[in-house]
This record gives C-alpha cells, sequence and structure tokens, in this order.
C-alpha cells in the first residue's frame, strides 16, 4: 500500500514563527504535491515537485515556499506565519508520466492553527 | 478561475437511495476524471476514475458517467449508505500536459440519513 505520512496532525504556532511542514511518501513517487483545504474553497494547490529540487508554483504560493532534496520527501515552508494561513494542509504524491492515470496519494492533513 | 465546479455544496440523501453527485468542466484537454471522498480530519482517498475514452466505469455501489459534448461528469452511488457521508471531490487532468497535476472541484457534502 502506497503511504504518505505527514510530521504532524495538529499544530499551533504564533504569527511571525516559521513553520515547517514535513511529507514523506514511500512508493518511489516523482510528483509531490502541497494543498491547502479550507471550508467552501476546496483544495487549492500551494506548490509541487515533479522531480527533486525542482518545484513549480500552485494557485496560491504567496506566503510558502518548499523544498525537495531528497525524492521521498517535500516539505512546506511558512516564512512568516499569519493568521490566514490557520488551515488543514494536505500532502499528495504519484507517479510521473508512462503509467498516466496521475492518481494522487494523499496523507492524512496537518491543522495548523496561527494564533 | 476554476477549470473544474462543483455547483452543489451539500447533497442530502435517504439510505438505499441513489445519490448522484455532478461535476462540470471547462478545459476541453482534460482527458482524465477522478473522484475522491474525504471524512473529516483524514486526507482524501481514491474512489473511482474515468477515462476521455469511456463514457461509463463502474466499481461495485459507485459509476461515474462521462458526457463529454456536455463537460460533464457524474458520480452515482446505489444504494447509498450512512457510511457514504463525506465531502466528495471531483478531480480532471490533462494527460497530454504537464508534471501530473489534477484540477479539483470545490467538493459536495454528502449527507446520508437512515
Amino acid at each position: 500500500d502506497v503511504k504518505v505520512t505527514q510530521s504532524s496532525r495538529y499544530l499551533v504556532k504564533r504569527t511571525g514563527e516559521k513553520v515547517f511542514l514535513e511529507c514523506v511518501q514511500d512508493m518511489d513517487h516523482e510528483n509531490m504535491f502541497w494543498y491547502r483545504q479550507d471550508p467552501g474553497l476546496g483544495l487549492r494547490l500551494i506548490y509541487f515537485s515533479y522531480d527533486v529540487k525542482m518545484k513549480e508554483k500552485g494557485d496560491i504560493p504567496e506566503g510558502y515556499s518548499v523544498s525537495r532534496e531528497k525524492k521521498e520527501r517535500f516539505s512546506l515552508i511558512l516564512e512568516s506565519a499569519s493568521t490566514n494561513q490557520t488551515s488543514m494542509y494536505l500532502c499528495a504524491s504519484s507517479f510521473s508520466g508512462g503509467i498516466g492515470t496521475y492518481e494522487q496519494y494523499f496523507g492524512p492533513g496537518t491543522r495548523l492553527t496561527v494564533t | 478561475d476554476q477549470q473544474v465546479k462543483q455547483n452543489s455544496p451539500s447533497l442530502s440523501v435517504q439510505e438505499g437511495r441513489i445519490s448522484i453527485l455532478n461535476c462540470d468542466y471547462t478545459n476541453s484537454m482534460f482527458d482524465y476524471f477522478l473522484w475522491y471522498k474525504k471524512y473529516p480530519a483524514e486526507g482524501p482517498t481514491f474512489l473511482i476514475s474515468i477515462s476521455s475514452i469511456k463514457d461509463k466505469n463502474e466499481d461495485g455501489r459507485f459509476t461515474v458517467f462521462l458526457n463529454k459534448s456536455a463537460k460533464h461528469l457524474s458520480l452515482h452511488i446505489v444504494p447509498s449508505q450512512p457510511g457514504d457521508s463525506a465531502v466528495y471531490f471531483c478531480a480532471a487532468n490533462d494527460r497530454g500536459s504537464t508534471l501530473g497535476r489534477l484540477y479539483f472541484g470545490r467538493g459536495t457534502q454528502l449527507t446520508v440519513w437512515p
């Protein structure tokens, strides 16, 4: 079974703190993604990566950065946390091309609260 | 601008009846469509998918229908069960394009009552 794990289920941080969210997948997937989920807004893509050290902006990258130093690990960084970044953060991974289904496998999510 | 739209934020259905969740898309390059199910405090899980070369795909109680000319797909759940109560997301992909990105709708909250 594909497993995507996220470093924390719940996190509380203060405004202005630097926050690291970690995601690890064990299926040798090329693609990895970070989303946030907010009520009424669905899943919004923040950043994604299709290879080690490669990254692409999603729809809402402002206030975030990412790092992918190893294939299995994709980190989301909030440079200076703000209250409007309180959300559920979801990591996902998928194979790239070839198989062509692009089915994404999600982690359990991190509920981040910024106070 | 949203390329995948789920215009009904919520749907309430009695147990045993059919649930029909709808999804529309605008990008004619999309050629693969997926449905995900999400329970509170969990990540979404893949439910069923369909390629644009088909107009129907079944998996047990779940059937997805695709109408390419209308750029519309629907998920049918028959019979509905209380455990089906969750948020359902529709997603689409252009497999000839970049990087495996999926475009998600905003979701429909399905409630199945006894």
